[in-house]
């Protein structure tokens, strides 16, 4: 099947530790995205990348950190500096780089921080 | 990107045609409208997207005013299954680096048996 997943669904950490959310896409997409939804609300962009080895800031990135080695991944870290990490996270990707295209999204990752 | 304002919720009885409104007074002559929906604890869905013109795909149909102020999503048979958070965001065509999509608080349709 092609399509975007990420894992786990659910995950729990304990304050103050790092913890990695993975995102995988086999549709050959350029571009992937990370976003962050708090409930009753909308999405908010945490990073981007337009490309391999290359990635920008979105909206509200202060706390995470992200990589992309590979096209068809683009994990997440959401450090101990991010001061309320509880939410649920979610990876996207658009066919190419120049925004013009629709975005997919994958299922979410629900994180809690205990 | 301009902003976009929609109704908070909306009922509509299974069977009938859901119509989901959108206001986008502000939109520019670039500038998409695109629609997702999200069923709960679920990623968004992509339905459809226009510029000008009215455009229908298997899921939905999107009709945007003549002066793209405004647009409506026609679900034309609603089912249970659509219940979901419905997502009206205007595009900005970057042209030169893919930027998120903002995403607002939505309307949230509720289907009625």
């Amino acid at each position: 099947d092609g399509g975007i997943t990420q894992s786990p669904k659910y995950l729990f950490r304990k304050e103050g530790q790092n913890v990695t959310l993975s995102c995988e896409q086999n549709l050959n997409h350029d571009a992937m995205y990370w976003y962050r939804q708090d409930p009753g609300q909308g999405l908010r962009l945490i990073y981007y990348s337009q490309i391999v080895n290359d990635f920008q800031k979105g909206d509200i990135a202060e706390g995470y950190s992200v990589s992309r080695e590979k096209k068809e991944s683009f994990p997440l870290t959401v450090t101990s500096a991010q001061k309320n990490p509880t939410a649920f996270y979610l990876c996207a990707s658009s066919i190419d780089r120049t925004g013009t295209d629709t975005q997919y999204f994958g299922p979410g990752t629900r994180l809690t921080v205990l | 990107d301009a902003k976009t304002t929609q109704p908070t919720s909306m009922d509509c009885a299974e069977g009938r045609a859901a119509n989901l409104p959108c206001n986008h007074s502000t939109i520019s002559g670039n500038e998409y409208v695109y629609w997702y929906r999200q069923i709960h604890s679920q990623g968004p869905q992509y339905i459809i997207h226009g510029l000008k013109n009215n455009e229908t795909n298997e899921m939905a149909s999107l009709i945007i005013t003549e002066d793209r102020k405004s647009s409506t999503l026609i679900l034309p048979h609603a089912t249970l299954r659509d219940t979901a958070v419905y997502y009206c965001i205007v595009r900005t065509l970057s042209g030169g680096g893919a930027d998120g999509l903002t995403f607002g608080k939505g309307t949230h349709l509720i289907i009625q048996p």
